[in-house]
């Protein structure tokens, strides 16, 4: 069974500043994907990156990049240049074959503090 | 409209109560799925339906009790409920079954059993 390991429950960073969130995976799977989800406090879960486990190069989306390393199977998430409006709680998951089910870390939530 | 929408946001409902949430996607997409958000704990699956077909079923109990009539809208039955059922119930679908296939979510109804 597929499994997200996500160890720091909060993060703070100063605005403006890099931050790296960390996920660890544990799957079977020879192909799988891994996501990165924001949910602010509103409650939706707002996607952020994907990386596939086939993809050589680093996922990237503006500000948000996935540090994939697949011999540790870690996929950490990125985000530089913080603003406030990035205080929330984030999520990784990943899906393996089959229907697309999301299986969920326990989150980390970040505050970024002016 | 567009997204996943998903009513009511709020809902506070005794344990001898029948009540149903309510999920719709504009999306096109041929998969939906019910997460359920407790504080302190992982996402966790419910149900995952594809092209209106539930093909998932993780272990939920029968007072949850959930409807595809068709493949944009999502239902979940509510009856007999527990205060530990009280959670973010979480409404998503996915285009299908691909592996780079990300879900979007809708903002959630917040359910308190009292």
């Amino acid at each position: 069974a597929q499994k997200i390991t996500q160890t720091q429950p909060g993060m703070f960073v100063q605005e403006k500043e890099a931050v790296t969130l960390d996920c660890t995976y544990d799957t079977s799977d020879q192909s799988y994907g891994l996501f990165w989800y924001k949910q602010p406090s509103s409650g939706e879960m707002i996607f952020l990156i994907y990386q596939g486990s086939y993809d050589e190069q680093n996922a990237t989306e503006g500000r948000y990049s996935l540090n994939f390393q697949k011999a540790r199977k870690s996929a950490n998430l990125v985000i530089s240049a913080s603003q406030l409006g990035d205080s929330a709680m984030y999520f990784c998951a990943t899906i393996s074959g089959g229907y697309n089910k999301l299986i969920f870390g326990a989150g980390t939530r970040l505050a970024v503090h002016p | 409209e567009t997204g996943v929408t998903q009513t009511p946001r709020h809902l506070v409902m005794g344990m001898t109560n029948k009540k149903s949430l309510k999920c719709e996607q504009h999306l096109g997409h041929n998969a939906m799925y019910w997460y359920k958000q407790s504080a302190k704990k992982p996402l966790e699956l419910m149900f995952v339906y594809s092209l209106e077909e539930r093909v998932e079923n993780n272990s939920v109990p029968s007072r949850f009790s959930p409807e595809c009539p068709n493949s944009s809208h999502l239902f979940l039955h509510l009856h007999t409920l527990q205060p530990e059922d009280s959670a973010l119930y979480l409404c998503a679908s996915s285009r299908d079954r691909a592996l780079d296939t990300e879900a979007f979510f809708g903002q959630g109804t917040r359910l308190t059993v009292v």
